[in-house]
C-alpha cells in the first residue's frame, strides 16, 4: 500500500539553524511527492513538490529532493526564521490518482 | 493561491445530534472536493472524495450513512456527521481542486468537532 513516514516532532530550533525533517515513503509505481505547511490557525498550504525521481522542489528557502533509491523526500532549509514555525506534512499521490497520503506532521518551533 | 473556507471552525454538540460542516471554494470552481479526518498526533486520513453532481466515493472503513457528503455545486460541499458520538470527535479538513490531473489541492482551515 501507500504510506508516508516522517520524523516525529516537535522540533525546536534557534533562528538561523539548519533544518532537516525526514520523510520516507512506500508506494506502488511512481508517486508524486509533496511538502505541505500549516501555519497556526490556517489551512494546509503547498510548500513544494516533485513529480519524478531526482527532481528537486524548492520554495521560500526550503528544498526537498525526490530520491527513488532511498524512497525519501527530506525537507531542508539552511537558515530557519521564527516565521517558519508551523506544522509540516509530507505527502504523496499515486500516479493517476487524486487523493493524497499524508505523514503525521512535524511541528517546528523556531525561537529567536 | 485559491481560498477554501470551512464553517463552522469549531462545534460542540451533544451525543445523538447531527452536525453539518460546510466547505466552500471562494474564488474558483472545485470539480473535486476531499474530506479528511485528523486525530491528535496522527496524519490526515482521507474519508471521501466528492465530485460535483455525483455521489461521493468513500474510503474503506468510512461509513457512508454516518458521514453524509453532498457536493451540490462547484463551490460547496457539505459533510454531515449523523447521530454523532464522542468517538466522532476529531478535526475535519476539506480540500478542493479544480480540473483533473496533478492540480493542486487547496485546503480549508479545518473544523474541530467535539461530541459530549
Amino acid at each position: 500500500g501507500n504510506s508516508v513516514t516522517q520524523m516525529e516532532g516537535p522540533v525546536t530550533l534557534s533562528e538561523e539553524a539548519f533544518l532537516t525533517i525526514n520523510c520516507t515513503y512506500t508506494a506502488t509505481g511512481y508517486p508524486s511527492l509533496f511538502w505541505y505547511v500549516q501555519y497556526p490557525g490556517e489551512g494546509l498550504q503547498l510548500l513544494l513538490k516533485a513529480t519524478k525521481a531526482d527532481d528537486k522542489g524548492s520554495n521560500k528557502g526550503f528544498e526537498a529532493t525526490y530520491r527513488k533509491e532511498t524512497t525519501s523526500f527530506h525537507l531542508e532549509k539552511g537558515s530557519v526564521q521564527v516565521s517558519d514555525s508551523a506544522v509540516y506534512f509530507c505527502a504523496l499521490v499515486k500516479t493517476g490518482a487524486n487523493n493524497l497520503f499524508f505523514g503525521t506532521g512535524t511541528r517546528l518551533t523556531v525561537i529567536p | 493561491g485559491a481560498v477554501v473556507s470551512q464553517h463552522p471552525s469549531r462545534v460542540i454538540c451533544k451525543s445523538g445530534t447531527s452536525v453539518k460542516i460546510e466547505c466552500r471554494s471562494l474564488d474558483f470552481q472545485a470539480t473535486t472536493m476531499f474530506w479528511y479526518r485528523q486525530f491528535p498526533k496522527q496524519s490526515l486520513m482521507l474519508m471521501a472524495t466528492s465530485n460535483e453532481g455525483s455521489k461521493a466515493t468513500y474510503e474503506q472503513g468510512v461509513e457512508k450513512d454516518k458521514f453524509l457528503i453532498n457536493h451540490a455545486s462547484l463551490t460547496l460541499s457539505t459533510l454531515t456527521v449523523t447521530s454523532a458520538h464522542p468517538e466522532d470527535s476529531s478535526f475535519y479538513i476539506c480540500s478542493a481542486k479544480a480540473g483533473v490531473g496533478l492540480n493542486e489541492q487547496f485546503f480549508g482551515p479545518g473544523t474541530r468537532l467535539t461530541v459530549l
